[in-house]
């Protein structure tokens, strides 16, 4: 497609459950992250793809939070055992290589409801 | 760590009329950049307009223009001829050139009132 897409769009989960939250990044973009946008909150850094690269995880809240990248391309966020305190938007972003100036393309987000 | 502190949680300002956001940070570091992303009801967020941190001339993007002051550690955005589209949150950004990661601000809630 022409841009990030993201799926699914809001997803209602009950709290203990597990939910997987995935990105598809534009064509050839090397660099995807992962934000978390809670209410009346900024972006708040989850974790970063490069290449073949380590991911950074260093934003990572605490380690019911997954993230791998298939391929170099789709990646999937996991929540484990998902808490109320969870509930945000999740962002996923992509570009070229990561770097510089570089314009970060964001996708739409999954909007995460845990009852 | 660096950080990115946006003091005003909401703004208003007349069709038309200009309106400036501001934006600071906390750095260490002698290069950097520095941007200003759109995000609209829609959730979409969308790049206005960015900077390097060793170029003194401040960036412009059709009514869209910053005021660099690194030495303060200042980026605010001013807005020209503002128009109903530009109703928006606006977030401003810091990426470092050690690691290449992205620190975004609280946002700024812009209303424009016709």
């Amino acid at each position: 497609g022409a841009g990030v897409s993201q799926s699914p769009s809001n997803k209602v989960t009950e709290k203990g459950k597990d939910v997987e939250l995935r990105c598809d990044p534009i064509s050839g973009h090397t660099a995807l992250y992962w934000y978390r946008q809670s209410l009346g909150q900024g972006l708040e850094f989850l974790i970063y793809f490069q290449g073949n690269s380590a991911p950074d995880k260093s934003g990572l809240p605490s380690d019911r939070f997954s993230a791998e990248r298939t391929g170099g391309s789709v990646s999937t966020l996991t929540i484990q055992r998902t808490q109320q305190e969870d509930s945000a938007v999740y962002l996923c972003a992509s570009s070229l290589v990561g770097r510089g100036l570089e314009t970060q393309y964001f996708g739409p987000g999954t909007r995460l409801l845990v009852l | 760590a660096q950080t990115v502190t946006q003091s005003q949680p909401e703004m208003s300002v007349q069709e038309a009329e200009t309106v400036t956001l501001s934006c600071t940070y906390d750095t260490s570091e002698s290069d950097y950049y520095l941007f200003w992303y759109k995000q609209p009801p829609s959730r979409q967020m969308i790049l206005v307009i960015r900077q390097e941190a060793y170029k003194q001339q401040n960036a412009t993007e059709n009514r869209f223009s910053v005021n660099f002051q690194k030495a303060a550690k200042s980026f605010s955005l001013k807005i020209s001829d503002s128009q109903l589209g530009d109703a928006a949150m606006y977030f401003c950004a810091y990426r470092s050139l050690r690691d290449d990661k992205i620190i975004f601000g609280k946002g700024t809630r812009l209303h424009i009132l016709p």
